[in-house]
């Protein structure tokens, strides 16, 4: 079975702090995701990766940057943590077979709450 | 832009009942369509991938259907069991775009 693992479950930073969220899937996958989910909002895109050194913006990349050196780990960064990125951040990862369009597998999810 | 939603937010029925969730999305020209579960403060899983082509899709209890043209795709469980409470979201790859868009869930409570 696929392995998306995500290094904390729970974080609790204060603001301004620099923040790495880690993520790491087992499975040799192309594609990596981070999103985030809030109550009422849904999911929402925040980076992607289809390749070592490769990544795209999603639909809020504004606070938020990512770094993938390895192709199995897909770190996001919080440059200046701020109140309103308390949320819940999901990681996922797929196999390139057809561009990005398949199969997600996401980890358990990181709460991070800025203080 | 592609809007997916699923209606009822939430939803309780009693244990062994069959029971159906609905997603519906706007635009139709998609890749796919995935369902997906999430247990309370966890990641969430793939449960079934219906390719634009398929009409449905089955896994055990599951049972996924598409109506690209209407926009609609439904989740059919059968035989419910206090296990099956979680939260389900659908979502689709918009063609285009290259998104994948989620809805916002139907919370599922299966009462013993």
């Amino acid at each position: 079975d696929v392995k998306v693992t995500q290094s904390s479950r729970y974080l609790v930073k204060r603001t301004g702090e620099k923040v790495f969220l880690e993520c790491v899937q087992d499975m040799d996958h192309e594609n990596m995701f981070w999103y985030r989910q809030d109550p009422g909002l849904g999911l929402r895109l925040i980076y992607f990766s289809y390749d070592v050194k490769m990544k795209e913006k999603g639909d809020i990349p504004e606070g938020y940057s990512v770094s993938r050196e390895k192709k199995e780990r897909f770190s996001l960064i919080l440059e200046s943590a701020s109140t309103n990125q308390t949320s819940m951040y999901l990681c996922a990862s797929s196999h390139r077979k057809t561009g990005l369009r398949e199969k997600l597998f996401f980890g358990s999810g990181t709460q991070l709450s800025v203080l | 832009k592609q809007e997916v939603t699923q209606i009822p937010a939430a939803l309780s029925v009693p244990e062994g009942e069959n029971l159906v969730l609905n997603c519906s999305f706007t635009d139709s020209a998609i890749y796919n369509l995935q369902w997906f579960r999430q247990d309370p403060g966890k990641g969430l899983t793939s449960l079934l991938l219906i390719q634009s082509s398929q009409r449905e899709q089955t896994s055990g209890r599951l049972n996924a259907s598409l109506d690209k043209s209407s926009g609609r795709s439904t989740l059919y469980i059968a035989a419910s069991q206090p296990g099956d409470s979680a939260t389900y979201l659908c979502a689709v790859w918009s063609r285009g775009n290259e998104k994948l868009t989620f809805g916002t869930g139907t919370r599922l409570t299966i009462i013993p």
